[in-house]
């Protein structure tokens, strides 16, 4: 089983607030990603890393930031939440070198609700 | 038109019935394919993941790609109550982009 970590787990808060969704992983992989899940929708990526100090937005635009300063850890900053960021998040990281392929494992998510 | 696509269901089935959920997909370059199930307020998990056609079996799950079809089946056979959840598949070309479906609802009725 995956040992990925997301806090907080549920998270209700009013607008203008800022935010931080944690997440760790223990597997030592590389490669970490967000991604925003809404009800009926697919998975979209929202930003990803592939190792300390690099991350690249993904293809869903959005306003929140991240950072890698450990192989381990990813957080999820967004510095004035609107109820538009209502959402589930969900993080992911998957091993692998260069180009090599290997599945993404995911955390339990946190589903933010923005008054 | 969406690069996969995946019926959303719900599909109910009674417990000890074969399962057959399915993806299409529009991009040849697709090579990983996986197929992830997610419970309710839950993240998803890895079920199966292959590599270009062919079949691949793990306990009662089977999976199955048809590169020539663009065409990906999850066979779940004698399913259990326990297997309700949504199931979501997920394909790569081989980078950090995964492409994937809205997800199957699945209820197994007891």
């Amino acid at each position: 089983e995956a040992d990925i970590y997301q806090t907080p787990r549920y998270l209700v808060i009013g607008t203008g607030k800022k935010i931080t969704l944690e997440c760790s992983q223990t597997m030592g992989h590389d490669k970490m990603y967000w991604y925003q899940q809404d009800p009926g929708m697919e998975l979209h990526l929202i930003h990803y890393s592939y190792g300390v100090n690099s991350t690249e937005k993904g293809d869903l635009s959005s306003e929140s930031t991240v950072s890698r300063i450990r192989t381990e850890h990813f957080p999820l900053t967004l510095e004035s939440a609107r109820p538009s960021h209502t959402s589930q998040y969900l993080c992911a990281s998957s091993g692998g070198t260069g180009s090599s392929n290997q599945p993404q494992h995911f955390g339990d998510g946190t589903r933010l609700s923005i008054l | 038109q969406k690069e996969v696509e995946q019926d959303p269901g719900p599909l109910s089935v009674p417990e000890g019935a074969i399962v057959s959920l399915n993806c299409t997909y529009s991009n040849s370059a697709f090579q990983y394919f996986m197929w992830y199930r997610q419970y309710s307020r839950k993240g998803p998990e890895l079920l199966m993941y292959t590599y270009s056609s062919g079949n691949k079996e793990d306990g009662r799950f089977t999976a199955q790609v048809d590169k020539s079809s663009k065409y990906i089946s999850l066979f779940i056979r004698d399913s259990q109550p326990s297997d309700s959840a949504t199931y979501l598949c997920a394909m790569s070309r081989g980078t950090y982009k995964y492409i994937f479906g809205t997800g199957t609802r699945l209820k197994v009725l007891a």
